[in-house]
C-alpha cells in the first residue's frame, strides 16, 4: 500500500482559479511533508515544507496540515499557466530523518486560460 | 540555485547490458539520492549516500549498485540490464535528509 497517497490523480483549473490538491500519511511516523513541483522535461522542484500544525503560505502557494489526521493539502491561488505540472507530496518522519523522503503518485494540475 | 548534473540525458541498451548513470552535484551537499521514476508509481528511491564511501540501500535496490566516489560525484550502476528497469532516473542532492532535494534533469534509460 502507498504510504503517501494524493488526490486527485488531475486537476484542471481556470486561469486564475484556486487549485486544491490532497495528501494523507497511512504512517503515523510520517509528520513532516514536502510538495514538490515537476515541470514536463524537467526534474522536480521543492515549493515548500510543513510540519506544524495549521497553514503556511508562501507566495500563491498555501500548505494546511493536519496532524491529528496526517492529512496536508496544497492550494494555489491566482492558478497561472506556468502552474501546469505534477505535483508531489512527500514525507518523512519528523526526528528519524535517515531513511529520506517517500513520494507520492503526485496530481497533475492543467491550467486553461 | 544549487545544481545537479546528471549524465547521460539518454541512454539505448539491450537486455544484459553494462550502464552506469553520472550524477555530480556542486552545492556541497553531504546528501545524494537515486530515484527512479514510473507512471503508476512515482518517485521510488534506489540508493542514497550521505558522503564519499557511504552508501545506504533505499526502496527499490534490487538489480541496481551505486557508489559514491567523491563528495560531488555519485554513479548508478546497472551489471545486467533487464527492460523492468525501463524508466527515468533522477539524481537529487540535500544538506540533511528533512531539507530539500535538488533534482537533476533526470536520464531516460530504455533497456530493450
Amino acid at each position: 500500500q502507498q504510504k503517501v497517497q494524493q488526490s486527485p490523480e488531475s486537476l484542471s483549473v481556470p486561469e486564475g482559479g484556486m487549485a486544491s490538491l490532497n495528501c494523507t500519511s497511512s504512517d503515523r511516523n510520517f509528520q513532516y511533508f514536502w510538495w514538490y513541483r515537476q515541470h514536463s522535461g524537467e526534474g522536480p522542484k521543492a515549493l515548500m515544507s510543513i510540519f506544524s500544525d495549521g497553514d503556511k503560505k508562501e507566495g500563491r502557494f498555501t500548505a494546511h496540515l493536519n496532524k491529528a489526521s496526517l492529512h496536508v493539502s496544497l492550494h494555489i491561488r491566482d492558478s497561472q499557466p506556468s502552474d501546469s505540472a505534477l505535483y508531489f507530496c512527500a514525507a518523512s518522519e519528523l526526528n528519524n530523518y535517515a531513511q529520506g523522503l517517500t513520494f507520492g503518485l503526485g496530481t497533475r494540475v492543467s491550467v486553461f486560460p | 540555485e544549487a545544481a545537479v548534473t546528471q549524465s547521460p540525458r539518454n541512454k539505448v541498451t539491450v537486455t544484459g547490458g553494462n550502464v552506469t548513470l553520472s550524477c555530480r552535484q556542486t552545492n556541497s551537499h553531504n546528501y545524494m539520492y537515486w530515484y527512479r521514476q514510473d507512471t503508476g508509481h512515482g518517485l521510488r528511491l534506489i540508493h542514497y549516500s550521505y558522503g564519499a564511501g557511504n552508501l545506504q540501500i533505499g526502496d527499490v535496490p534490487d538489480g541496481y549498485k551505486a557508489t559514491r566516489t567523491t563528495q560531488e560525484d555519485f554513479f548508478l550502476l546497472l551489471e545486467l540490464a533487464s527492460p523492468s528497469q525501463t524508466s527515468l532516473y533522477f539524481c537529487a542532492s540535500s544538506m540533511t535528509t528533512n531539507e530539500r532535494l535538488f533534482f537533476g534533469h533526470g536520464t531516460k534509460l530504455s533497456v530493450l
